[in-house]
């Protein structure tokens, strides 16, 4: 089992609609998750971070976190053309300030 | 916003060359990563460092060198290239702040040929 786990996709979303990115981790300690945002070709960038239980705003973006059920969300609206990219899911473990991506999900907004 | 700089941006060079990449940061952090990423690929963290003289391997391993002399430098080396060396470096650090939060630099294509 890897340690922070994303569908792959591509995940299909029509522009104008939600889009709902997903992620599991196993370490139940892990303390700070983070969602990155990749275009083909460039490196990664952050989105937002979250540290606490429940959800977390900024602009079209919200992160959900559920320590209880170990998994983190990322929920984009009014979803843009510009947005379609690889998301990639970070988390911070218990044991040390190493942080393991997520193997990504990418996402494609259709007009 | 990040302050975090790699060169070359892109590099074609031939097989059996000594190639060194540059990264600098300007931020003060104290850990900095070097990541491997092929086209469409995951991450794959190769080397980081929790701070000057420190250095450790990452989860894939890498024919690649790095030190840690200075806080701001974190150079990558690869002795002697070879094709399979062909991929996407990124550069990342942390610290500051906000602590664990990476950022990461333009990246530095390599093509071995």
């Amino acid at each position: 089992q890897k340690e922070v786990e994303q569908n792959s996709g591509p995940l299909s979303v029509p522009e104008g609609a939600i889009a709902s990115l997903n992620c599991t981790y196993s370490d139940r300690g892990s303390q700070s998750f983070f969602w990155y945002r990749q275009y083909s070709g460039k490196s990664p960038e952050l989105i937002m971070f979250i540290y606490s239980n429940g959800d977390k705003e900024d602009g079209r973006f919200t992160a959900q976190l559920n320590k209880a059920s170990q998994y983190v969300s990322l929920l984009i609206r009014d979803s843009q053309p510009s947005d379609s990219a690889t998301y990639l899911c970070a988390v911070r473990g218990s044991s040390a300030s190493k942080i393991i991506f997520g193997s990504g999900t990418r996402l494609s907004i259709r007009p | 916003e990040a302050d975090i700089y790699q060169t070359p941006r892109y590099l074609v060079i031939g097989t059996g060359k000594k190639i060194t990449l540059e990264c600098s940061q300007t931020m003060g952090h104290d850990k900095m990563y070097w990541y491997q990423q092929d086209p469409g690929m995951e991450l794959h963290l190769i080397h980081y460092s929790y701070g000057v003289n420190s250095t450790e391997k990452g989860d894939l391993s890498s024919e690649s060198t790095v030190s840690r002399i200075r806080t701001e430098h974190f150079p990558l080396t690869l002795e002697s290239a070879r094709p399979s060396h062909t991929s996407q470096y990124l550069c990342a650090s942390s610290g500051g702040f906000l602590g664990n939060t990476i950022y990461f630099g333009e990246g530095s294509w390599l093509t071995v040929v």
